[in-house]
């Protein structure tokens, strides 16, 4: 069971350019969490989903879009990138959004602008 | 404006020894505290969780306490395992979308 996926593991970008972070999870989870973690601070929530069509903003949605058009899948988009974005992405699933049923992570990935 | 604090950002313990992680919270809107656990270049991991209908919680080695009135809760692992050695969050949700604010981490070191 390979639970919530997340590709690429590392990239470079340069400023102004544009990528897609893709997530996917094989759990059947309707909930799905976009966060990010920079150094020596904890996860911060971007957006989130709680089913395929529905999407909100969580506490640091500037400069990401999301799209969730399946109940596996929830990329997250850098339009222009910025230095401040330099960060690690995780991406977080679960079955509702309800106590006794915890996220499950990715391993993350890791983004540098520069 | 923090409302989730892990004011200690490192832990170092023996072997075989009690490790107690703490977790303070500003947002009495908080019902619901979970633990997780972090290894380099992975995602975090479901550790454990407590309702605030509760003021303890234990799996295993582990033991979550929730003293509400003071709006703190803690982490004991015992005994503690080289393998513990992790970053742990201390994270709470309340209200009905359960999104998570996470503290900033505390880096536990369990020596041999």
């Amino acid at each position: 069971n390979a639970g919530v996926t997340q590709t690429p593991k590392f990239r470079i970008l340069k400023i102004g350019q544009s990528m897609t972070l893709q997530c996917t999870q094989d759990m059947n989870h309707n909930y799905m969490y976009w966060y990010r973690q920079d150094p020596g601070m904890g996860l911060k929530l971007i957006y989130y989903s709680v089913g395929a069509g529905i999407t909100d903003k969580g506490e640091v949605p500037n400069g990401y879009n999301v799209s969730r058009s399946t109940t596996e899948d929830f990329p997250l988009r850098l339009e222009l990138a910025a230095p401040s974005q330099t960060s690690v992405y995780f991406c977080a699933s679960s079955p509702l959004g309800r106590e006794g049923q915890p996220q499950h992570f990715g391993d993350g990935t890791r983004l540098s602008i520069l | 404006d923090q409302q989730v604090k892990q004011n200690s950002p490192s832990l170092s313990v023996q072997e075989g020894r009690i490790s107690i992680l703490n977790c303070d919270y500003t947002n009495s809107m908080f019902d619901y505290f979970l633990w997780y656990k972090k290894y380099p270049a992975e995602g975090p991991t479901f550790l454990i969780s407590i309702s605030s209908i509760k003021d303890k919680n234990e799996d295993g080695r582990f033991t979550v306490f929730l003293n509400k009135s003071a709006k703190h809760l803690s982490l004991h692992i015992v005994p503690s395992q080289p393998g513990d050695s992790a970053v742990y969050f201390c994270a709470a949700s309340g209200g009905s979308n359960y999104k998570l604010t996470f503290g900033k981490g505390t880096l536990l070191t369990v020596n041999p």
